[in-house]
């Protein structure tokens, strides 16, 4: 059972948009950062988001991230089907003085 | 640019040992606290164990914690676990990884299986 808390899964249709939520606690979301990582079928994890709401180099403005208190949520708009993907919330614990990772959610593209 | 290429997975007997080992380049590895994070097939990701830049300071998950040692070798930038009295439930993908500020790729990993 992962330390922090994301749905299963979430889908939607191309163009709509679609939101993850990622629950943590006050060790770990509520008092340190949050990424979130791509993972494509097959591949490695990718960082996508780093900071909360920081995204890396090669992430389009579509996805965006947001946090308040121990949660935070991962937003993408006008989603594509090469969106479809597992997404991965992460965050520093300070109890575990290592990395929490979320339990993953699978975004389908119907 | 930065390479993080892992080795030294395979398919071991439980209550056997493996060494991992991650090469890395393309950054000043000295200056950076390392971890490890695994996969089991087709489950999440999982952070395994962390060490601070000089070596001296180690953290491990629960799960771990007794049988497994990571170090590492600034001299030469490889980052090491190793892995003793493994379990069936070991059985993963694991990946070395930079700290988040590097916004560093991740290697491909290495497979660990762990089957009589």
């Amino acid at each position: 059972q992962s330390v922090m808390t994301q749905p299963p899964s979430v889908s939607g249709t191309p163009g709509q948009r679609v939101v993850i939520s990622c629950s943590g606690s006050s060790s770990n979301i509520g008092g340190n950062t949050v990424n979130w990582y791509q993972q494509l079928p097959g591949r490695a994890p990718k960082l996508l988001m780093y900071s909360d709401h920081e995204r890396t180099s090669w992430v389009p403005d579509r996805f965006s991230g947001s946090k308040s208190g121990t949660s935070a949520s991962l937003a993408i708009s006008g989603l594509q089907s090469e969106d479809e993907a597992d997404y991965y919330c992460a965050s520093w614990d300070d109890s575990l003085s290592g990395w929490v990772f979320g339990g993953g959610t699978k975004v389908a593209v119907l | 640019e930065v390479h993080l290429v892992e080795s030294g997975g395979g398919l071991i007997h439980p209550g056997g040992s493996l060494r991992l080992s991650c090469e890395t380049s393309g950054f000043t590895f000295r200056s950076y606290w390392m971890h490890w994070v695994r996969q089991a097939p087709g489950k999440g990701l999982e952070w395994v164990s962390r060490i601070d830049n000089d070596g001296r300071g180690t953290r491990y998950a629960d799960f771990v914690r007794g049988r497994f040692t990571i170090s590492r070798d600034n001299d030469n930038n490889r980052l090491y676990l190793q892995m003793n009295n493994l379990r069936v439930d070991d059985t993963a993908v694991y990946y070395c990884a930079t700290p988040i500020v590097l916004q560093a790729p991740w290697g491909q990993g290495t497979l660990v299986t762990v089957a009589s």
